[in-house]
Formats: C-alpha cells, sequence, structure tokens
C-alpha cells in the first residue's frame, strides 16, 4: 500500500514565477492537509481540503497561495509570484475521514526561491 | 504564547541513558495529543498518541496531564537510533469543522555511543 505521494521532491523557483505541489493522499483517503516546516521552525498549518471542498483554510497565506483536491487527481498547492520567504519545505499528509486521528505525511516537498 | 512550547534541547545523552521530553498546550479544549518523531530533512512520522490513563510502547512512555495541559515522552535505554527530533503535536476539538494538528518546534535529541 503506497504511502502519500509528493512531487516534486525538490523545487526551484526564479523570484516571480509559479510554483505547483503535488500531492497524492493514501490510498483510501479523501482528507487532505498542507503544512510549511520554514528554516529551524515546527510545521505550520495551511490548508485542510477534503474531495472538492476547502474546509480549513485558516493557515494560508491570504495572497498568493491556493490549495485545491479535485475530484480527480492529485491535489495542488500553487504558489504564485513566489518570493525568498516561501523557501521552505512543504509537506501533506492525508487521513481516511475527518475525524480519523491519524495523519500520515508525505516525504515533502523542498522549495527554494533564488 | 505559543500554542504547544517544548524545550528545543538539544539534549545529548549517552546510549542507555533515560530521557524526559516535556511539552505544554495552551487550548484546554485539545482533545488528542501526539509524540511525532522527525529524522533531519524527512516527513514527521508518528510515535504515539497520547492518553490521559499514560501508555508505553517499548522503550517510550507517554503521559498526559489535562489539568496541567502538560505531556510527557519518556525514553528509556537510548539508541543512537533514537537521535532525531520529537516533536509534541495537538489535535483540535474532536468533531469541530477543522482536524488540522498544531506542532510545537521539536525538542532535538543526540544519543553519543
Amino acid at each position: 500500500n503506497a504511502g502519500v505521494m509528493q512531487n516534486p521532491r525538490h523545487l526551484v523557483r526564479r523570484r516571480g514565477q509559479e510554483a505547483r505541489l503535488r500531492c497524492s493522499p493514501m490510498k483510501g483517503h479523501s482528507h487532505v492537509y498542507w503544512y510549511r516546516q520554514l528554516p529551524e521552525e515546527g510545521l505550520k498549518f495551511m490548508v485542510y481540503l477534503q474531495k472538492e471542498n476547502i474546509i480549513d483554510e485558516s493557515g494560508m497565506p491570504k495572497e498568493r497561495f491556493s490549495a485545491e483536491f479535485p475530484k480527480e487527481g492529485p491535489s495542488i498547492l500553487r504558489i504564485q509570484q513566489v518570493v525568498r520567504g516561501d523557501s521552505a519545505a512543504y509537506f501533506c499528509a492525508s487521513s481516511p475521514e475527518r475525524e480519523g486521528i491519524e495523519q500520515y505525511f508525505g516525504p515533502g516537498t523542498r522549495l527554494t526561491v533564488t | 504564547r505559543k500554542e504547544v512550547e517544548q524545550d528545543p534541547g538539544p539534549f545529548n545523552v549517552p546510549e542507555g541513558a533515560t530521557v524526559a521530553f516535556n511539552c505544554t498546550y495552551s487550548n484546554s479544549a485539545s482533545q488528542s495529543f501526539f509524540w511525532y518523531r522527525q529524522d533531519c530533512r524527512k516527513e514527521p512520522k508518528l510515535l504515539m498518541s497520547v492518553y490521559s490513563s499514560g501508555n508505553e510502547d517499548g522503550r517510550f512512555t507517554a503521559q498526559l496531564n489535562r489539568a496541567s495541559q502538560y505531556i510527557s515522552l519518556l525514553i528509556r535505554d537510548s539508541k543512537l537510533s533514537d537521535s532525531a527530533t520529537y516533536l509534541c503535536v495537538v489535535r483540535y476539538p474532536y468533531g469541530g469543522a477543522t482536524n488540522k494538528l498544531i506542532f510545537g518546534t521539536g525538542t532535538l535529541l543526540a544519543v553519543q555511543p
């Protein structure tokens, strides 16, 4: 049973470009969470999605960031016009249901903005 | 005040030592509590859930004190492979609209040979 998959594992973007991060949850999981870990900091919640719905986006920056989890295909975290401060590790997690106690994390995407 | 607070360490201990980590949380309505382990530049992995009655998994023992809003992790007979950052994690109230995890910044453990 494949775990949570994220790609790309490493992404380099110049300032002003767009970054697209993908997450495929574990088989049978319909809930996806995105977290960001800035250098030397803890993980911070960004957004919680169910298929075709955003449940909680309280941790998302107000501008340039968006997320989706379409009916078919992976969840996408999109960052427009990236800035140096967006450089971080972005982790995706999934759970089988909203009340699922355990969230399983993917290997993360390391975004570097030059 | 941070929602979940931990001593960042590092804790440098010899192999075979017993080491304890502490954590406090600010939201008294929090329902679920966990310890995760994160190796350098890797994803967090669930080590164990924490229950009010306390629970043990091999060399690891977790305790929860709801009155004090305090969580602990005890590692006995430390191994070199225990070297990692240990993350105290709290889940927001059960049944709420969200299911997000709140992470502490982690405590770094380095077990020395």
